[in-house]
């Protein structure tokens, strides 16, 4: 079975740090990916870690531990234009397909 | 870049009617395509997976007689909601991944919203 956690709501300042979540069981685990999506957009593709460690994309980073089934996404220098939903996404392999499931997203607000 | 579009953009009809809606990838070619569907403040539920020239594999829960998708060239899937009710009034969004594409390289189209009266 498949199982994921993420923080639904998480408010912060412009120029602040802040960090999102993720806890997942999933069979067949390949990798983990992080989504943007805006109210009304499509998701866009964040970040994505296959092996331990973090990731550094800019102002976002995104980390992995496998061994605990566990990540985060991390935003530095918030902006307001970063006030958005974010979607942890564990990939799997299932019968080839290697579809992604995503959790119930982070609705981030950022204040002035 | 890889760029995806949707059409329509919105649509509504009346319950009991079959809408259709296109997902085309514009300058790559999508070996296979993905259909969500989205309820406010919610997240993406991966309705089924669609392979060119294959059968569409629908998740547990989703009707295949009732959303119909087709995926009959490297560049197009189709999804149609036939006998529509006003509960399937939803955002569909597709997405779509090159055959040569790392898995989790999905590239999003802007999404249907549909809303059935």
């Amino acid at each position: 079975g498949q199982s994921l956690e993420q923080p639904s709501e998480v408010t912060a300042v412009e120029g602040a740090i802040v960090q999102i979540n993720c806890t997942y069981q999933t069979s067949g685990f390949y990798g983990l990916s992080w989504y943007q999506q805006h109210d009304g957009g499509a998701p866009t593709f964040l970040s994505y870690n296959a092996l331990d460690g973090l990731e550094e994309t800019g102002r976002f980073s995104s980390f992995l531990s496998r061994s605990d089934s566990y990540g985060y996404l991390l935003l530095q220098e918030l902006q307001m234009k970063d006030s958005a939903s974010y979607f942890c996404a564990p990939g799997a392999m299932d019968t080839g397909r290697r579809a992604l499931t995503f959790g119930s997203g982070t609705r981030l607000q950022v204040q002035p | 870049g890889a760029v995806v579009s949707q059409h329509p953009s919105r649509v509504i009809c009346k319950s009991g009617t079959s809408v259709k809606i296109e997902c085309r990838s514009l300058d790559f070619q999508a070996t296979t395509m993905f259909w969500y569907r989205q309820f406010p403040k919610q997240s993406l539920m991966l309705m089924a997976t669609s392979n060119e020239g294959s059968k569409a594999t629908y998740e547990q829960g989703v009707e295949k007689d009732k959303f119909l998708i087709n995926h009959a060239s490297l560049t197009l899937s189709t999804l149609t909601v036939t006998s529509a009710h006003p509960e399937d009034s939803s955002f569909y969004i597709c997405s779509a991944r090159r055959a040569s594409a790392r898995s989790y390289e999905q590239y999003f189209g802007p999404g249907t919203r549909l809303t059935v009266t």
